[in-house]
């Protein structure tokens, strides 16, 4: 099975700030990598799909990265809005994985 | 507008079955390259998903978890079923269904449904 380990775990960081959140895989999953935010009571919202593509209406702050095990989640000029739980997800050979999540909280 | 809505029982018992169903609209999961699947969140825990079935009846199941679910399509209904025989509590979670994207090679959930809370006690 293909595991998705994400760090940190947590950060804290302020408005404004710069956040980059990190994903690995166990082996190679190309480009098949996609992430979301989560807010409690609030269901996932589709942030970035394969690797680095916005999704419609997502603000241009977010970006993605990355390739093969490596990958990256970046957050530009954080807002308050952004403080979240973010996890990644792959989806090579169609079978799907969740990242732990990383927690962004306000500093 | 693609809308998705989960119903089923608040509360099960252990070693019961539990059976969501995801009612959806704005799409037909007869279409190509439509699909819809399941993912659930313990309370505090990551998400996990479940399965995820497509227009043409494909299934494909989480590993860990595939000798205890069923999932099927009523296409007339516009209605996902998911079942999960031999329930524990820690299968306590919020179970979401959530639309899969058209033509991403990713294939990322777009649209997801508000989430039903279940709970795994005697």
């Amino acid at each position: 099975d293909i595991q998705m380990t994400q760090s940190p775990s947590s950060l804290s960081a302020s408005v404004g700030d710069r956040v980059t959140i990190s994903c690995r895989a166990n082996e190679s999953i190309s480009h098949y990598l996609n992430w979301y935010q989560k807010k409690p009571g609030i269901p996932p919202k589709l942030l970035i799909y394969s690797t680095s593509s916005l999704h419609s209406g997502v603000p241009s702050r977010f970006s993605g990265s990355g390739s093969g095990t490596d990958f990256s989640l970046t957050i530009n000029t954080l807002q308050p809005e952004d403080f979240a739980t973010y996890y990644c997800q792959q989806s090579y050979n169609i079978l799907f994985t969740f990242g732990g999540g990383t927690t962004v909280d306000i500093k | 507008q693609i809308t998705l809505k989960e119903s089923g029982p608040t509360l099960v018992k252990p070693t019961q079955t539990l059976t969501l169903t995801c009612t959806f609209s704005g799409f037909s999961l007869s279409t190509s390259g439509e699909g819809v699947g399941w993912i659930r969140q313990p309370p505090g825990e990551a998400l996990e998903w479940l399965t995820t079935i497509y227009w043409d009846d494909d299934k494909r199941f989480s590993p860990s978890l595939r000798s205890r679910l069923t999932v099927t399509r009523d296409t007339s209904k516009d209605q996902v079923v998911l079942t999960m025989t031999n329930m524990d509590p820690a299968d306590t979670a919020t179970y979401y269904c959530a639309h899969k994207m058209r033509y991403s090679s990713s294939d990322p959930f777009d649209y997801w449904g508000q989430g039903t809370l279940v709970t795994v006690s005697s």
